[in-house]
């Protein structure tokens, strides 16, 4: 079974651009969470999908967005970039189909941010 | 404020020991717990989940979890240089993964 994918893997932007980013997950797998993993913040959450509907998010300005599509597929979106939005993006997917084991969230490869 | 507590390390561990990392969460609702292993550059792989208390076991890798103390331990058996990575103690609580800034190990040939 293919793997989480996300496109694109990286990508150079100046600041006051806008970026958006995909991700596909695993076949079956209908939650799809974001996390921005920076050196000085570490790992931190962005937002969480679940059958098109976003059903948490962490604590990150409105210029990050993000949205889910019929197929499970995602993708988020940062306007008026900053140079602290420099970072690795990381998709994960899980089947959240009720119960603790089904909460288990694979990771993509990640798309790597940098912001001039 | 929901934390996850871990040392940074770096912990460093000879070849074909046991390495033993720490983590201690602060959000009582956390019902399933994972470690995941991070190699520089690259995303985090899953190694173990844990929803009970107690102890599992999957080859070299024996996770442990206490809810009572909230605390969760990962012990790496017969230690090889491959192990050597950022490993991420992360509980699962309202749809997301609450990390910890992760330990830096480093497994000595």
């Amino acid at each position: 079974k293919a793997g989480v994918t996300q496109t694109p893997r990286y990508l150079i932007k100046t600041r006051g651009q806008q970026v958006t980013l995909s991700c596909s997950p695993i076949s079956g797998h209908r939650s799809v969470s974001w996390y921005q993993q920076t050196p000085g913040q570490g790992l931190q959450f962005l937002f969480e999908y679940f059958s098109e509907t976003q059903r948490n998010k962490g604590n990150f300005p409105g210029r990050f967005s993000g949205r889910q599509f019929s197929n499970s597929r995602s993708e988020m979106n940062v306007s008026t970039l900053e140079l602290g939005d420099s970072a690795l993006y990381l998709c994960a997917s899980s089947l959240a189909a009720g119960g603790p084991s089904t909460d288990t969230q694979y990771f993509g490869p990640g798309t790597r941010l940098t912001v001039l | 404020q929901k934390e996850v507590e871990q040392n940074s390390g770096p912990l460093s561990v000879p070849e074909g020991a046991i390495a033993s990392l720490n983590c201690t969460y602060s959000d009582r609702v956390s019902q399933s717990f994972f470690w995941y292993r991070q190699y520089s550059g690259k995303s985090p792989e899953l190694i173990m989940s844990i929803y009970s208390n107690g102890d599992k076991e999957d080859g070299r890798f024996t996770a442990q979890l206490n809810k009572a103390s909230q605390y969760v331990s990962l012990l790496i058996r017969d230690s090889q240089p491959s192990d050597s990575a950022t490993y991420l103690c992360a509980p699962y609580s309202n749809y997301q993964l609450i990390w910890g800034a992760g330990t830096k190990l480093i497994i000595k040939p």
